[in-house]
C-alpha cells in the first residue's frame, strides 16, 4: 500500500534561517513525488516535482528537495525563510503507472519576524 | 491562461439541499478528480475520471456524483447536503503522459457551508 507522511504537522523558523519540512513515503513502484504549497483561502501550487531524474530537484522560491530511495523521503529545504513562505505545505506522491495521488495532512510553516 | 476553473467560489446550503459544483479545465487534459480537504486530513480524493464517458470512485465518495461527459468538464453533485459535507473541495486534472508527465493541476477551491 501507498502512504505519504508528512512528519511535522507544524514548523516554525526566524525569517532567514533554513527551512525543513520532513517527508516520508512507501510505494510499491518507483513513484513520482510532488511537494505543493497553499496559502491561505488559495488553491494548491506546485513548488517541485521529482519524476525519476536527478535525485535533487530545484523548484520555485529557492525550495529544493532531495529524493533518497534509500531513506524512502523526499524533505523540502529553503536555505533562507522569508515571510512570503508562510502557507501550508503537502507532499504527494504518485505511483508510477498509476492514476493515484496520495496527499500527506499537510505541514503548516510559520515564519517569525 | 485559465487552467482549472471552479464554480462558485463559496456557497451556503441547507441541509438536504442539491447543488453541482462545476469544474472546467482548459489544457485538454485527459484526467480529472474532485478532493475536499478538511482541516488535519490533507486532501482525500471524492471522484475522479480518466477521460470522457469514465469515471471512478476516490477514497470518500458517498452523497456525491460525477459525469464526464466532455474531456473539458468534470462536474460535481451533492444530491441531500449534510453538515458533515462541510469543507474545501478542489477540482483538479492532469495530463498523464510520457511528454507532459503526471504534474496534478488544482483549482482554486471552492468553500462550502451545509447548515
Amino acid at each position: 500500500a501507498q502512504s505519504v507522511t508528512q512528519l511535522d504537522s507544524h514548523v516554525s523558523v526566524s525569517e532567514g534561517t533554513p527551512v525543513l519540512l520532513r517527508c516520508n513515503y512507501s510505494s510499491s513502484y518507483s513513484p513520482s513525488l510532488f511537494w505543493y504549497v497553499q496559502h491561505p483561502n488559495k488553491g494548491l501550487q506546485l513548488l517541485l516535482k521529482y519524476t525519476s531524474a536527478a535525485t535533487l530537484v530545484k523548484g520555485i522560491n529557492g525550495f529544493e528537495a532531495e529524493f533518497k530511495k534509500s531513506e524512502t523521503s523526499f524533505h523540502l529545504t529553503k536555505p533562507s525563510a522569508h515571510m512570503s513562505d508562510a502557507a501550508e505545505y503537502f507532499c504527494v506522491v504518485s505511483p508510477s503507472g498509476t492514476y493515484k495521488y496520495i496527499f500527506g495532512t499537510g505541514t503548516r510553516l510559520k515564519v517569525l519576524a | 491562461n485559465a487552467g482549472v476553473t471552479q464554480t462558485p467560489k463559496f456557497q451556503v446550503l441547507k441541509t438536504g439541499q442539491s447543488m453541482t459544483l462545476q469544474c472546467a479545465q482548459d489544457m485538454n487534459h485527459e484526467y480529472m478528480s474532485w478532493y475536499r480537504q478538511d482541516p488535519g486530513m490533507g486532501l482525500r480524493l471524492i471522484h475522479y475520471s480518466v477521460g470522457a464517458g469514465i469515471t471512478d470512485q476516490g477514497e470518500v465518495p458517498n452523497g456525491y456524483n460525477v459525469s464526464r461527459s466532455t474531456t473539458e468538464d468534470f462536474p460535481l453533485r451533492l444530491l441531500s447536503a449534510a453538515p458533515s459535507q462541510t469543507s474545501v473541495y478542489f477540482c483538479a486534472s492532469s495530463p498523464r503522459d510520457k511528454i507532459n508527465g503526471n504534474t496534478i493541476y488544482f483549482g482554486e477551491g471552492s468553500w462550502l457551508t451545509v447548515v
